[in-house]
């Protein structure tokens, strides 16, 4: 079955330590995207990328780094600068490089910092 | 600057009971308009959509809503809450340009 797969789904990291999230998809869509989400806040966008090797920031994207040298794969690196990484992070793919359309999440990845 | 505002962070029912969540946005361009259904610890899978064209939208599991662009509103109802639809609901914004714009959530509980 086609989906969106985050990997690990819980991680936990020393404060300094950089860690970097997976997210793979076979959907065979153009774009995709990183989300965090903090209780009471929605979803507030990090980075999304519209094709291979181009990506754009988002809202938040302070403290975090993506790459796309794959169209299924767009991993996000949390660094030891963000200062508040704690928090549940969701990758996302659209079909249609224009407007975003209905967006396909994976199962997101929990992050705490320690 | 678009937004999007979802009136109570929490709604319970009961079983059987009308579910009604509110849902306003913003937009300076004519939107697409969604509404996205989360279970505890998963992502967000789609219930439904308006694009364009026939202003009320029927979704999954017996959900609808009707976008009203005098009120630029679209609420979520379902006729009769079951124990299951208790999860939190999301009303996003696409105006263009690669941004949905998520509301805060709001989580229904559903009473026995």
């Amino acid at each position: 079955d086609g989906g969106i797969t985050q990997s690990p789904k819980y991680l936990f990291r020393k404060e300094g330590q950089n860690v970097t999230l997976s997210c793979e998809q076979n959907l065979n869509h153009d774009a995709m995207y990183w989300y965090r989400q903090d209780p009471g806040q929605g979803l507030r966008l990090i980075y999304y990328s519209q094709i291979v090797n181009d990506f754009q920031k988002g809202d938040i994207a302070e403290g975090y780094s993506v790459s796309r040298e794959k169209k299924e794969s767009f991993p996000l690196t949390v660094t030891s600068a963000q200062k508040n990484p704690t928090a549940f992070y969701l990758c996302a793919s659209s079909k249609d490089r224009g407007r975003t359309g209905e967006l396909f999440f994976g199962e997101g990845s929990r992050l705490t910092v320690l | 600057a678009q937004s999007v505002t979802q009136l109570g962070s929490h709604v319970s029912v009961s079983e059987g009971a009308l579910v009604l969540l509110r849902c306003n946005y913003s937009s300076s361009v004519p939107p697409y308009l969604f509404w996205y259904v989360q279970f505890p610890n998963q992502g967000l899978q789609l219930l439904l959509k308006y694009t364009t064209g026939a202003t009320l939208v029927k979704g999954i599991n017996g959900f609808e809503a009707e976008f009203k662009k005098s009120e630029t509103s679209f609420h979520l109802t379902k006729p009769s809450a079951h124990m299951s639809d208790a999860a939190e609901y999301f009303c996003a914004v696409d105006t263009g340009g690669f941004k949905t714009i998520f509301g805060a959530g709001t989580r229904l509980f559903v009473k026995a």
